[in-house]
């Protein structure tokens, strides 16, 4: 199976700051990369596809990056909504699998 | 609008087997764009995928499941649905379905989930 590991596990903002989430996968998946959003007591939501690709409605404060082992996910200037915790996947072979997670909490 | 609604019992005894269905609304599963997915996800814990159909059937498994686990569809309901044999505590879950995006492979859709307990 495919290895995803996220950084941090756990991170602390304020309104407006910058956050960076970190994925690696433990081997090449090209761009098969999505990013969900969840909040407590409800379904991933789709943020981010195909490692950049910013889903149909999704505020353009959000953005992913990168190729190959390393992703990014990055929230431009954090809002109240996004505290959330933040799944990456990946889709290149089958057992799709996800990270572990990034819970983004208000400092 | 896509709408994804699972149903089925929310607990279940050990050894028993658990069986979920995903009715669809607002879009045909009778479709070559899709695939329709189960994922779990344990108390606290991270997501698993479980496996996905395809409309003619064929499925994909997680092999860390594949022995217990069997999904099928049925296009006349626009529905598809999951069964887990001799399920165990450790099959205690929120069990969600999705939309699975067939050309660049992402979620795009999903239920709302419902929680599935395994206890005597």
């Amino acid at each position: 199976d495919i290895q995803m590991t996220q950084s941090p596990s756990s991170l602390s903002a304020s309104v407006g700051d910058r956050v960076t989430i970190t994925c690696r996968a433990s081997q090449d998946i090209f761009t098969y990369l999505s990013w969900y959003q969840q909040k407590p007591g409800r379904a991933p939501k789709l943020l981010i596809y195909a490692a950049s690709s910013l889903q149909g409605g999704v505020p353009s404060r959000f953005s992913g990056g990168g190729s190959g082992t390393d992703f990014t996910l990055t929230i431009s200037s954090l809002q109240p909504e996004d505290f959330a915790t933040y799944h990456c996947e990946q889709s290149y072979r089958t057992p799709y699998t996800f990270g572990q997670g990034t819970k983004v909490e208000i400092q | 609008q896509l709408q994804l609604q699972e149903s089925g019992p929310g607990l279940a005894k050990p050894s028993e087997t658990l069986s979920l269905t995903c009715t669809v609304s607002g879009d045909s599963i009778l479709t070559s764009a899709y695939y329709w997915a189960w994922i779990r996800q344990p108390p606290g814990k991270g997501l698993q995928w479980i496996g996905s159909v395809y409309y003619t059937g064929s499925a994909d498994y997680n092999p860390s499941l594949m022995s217990r686990v069997t999904i099928s569809a049925d296009t006349s309901k626009n529905q598809f649905s999951l069964k887990v044999t001799s399920v165990t505590p450790a099959d205690t879950a929120v069990y969600y379905c999705a939309r699975l995006h067939r050309s660049t492979w992402y979620f795009d859709h999903w239920g709302q989930g419902t929680l599935v307990t395994v206890s005597s």
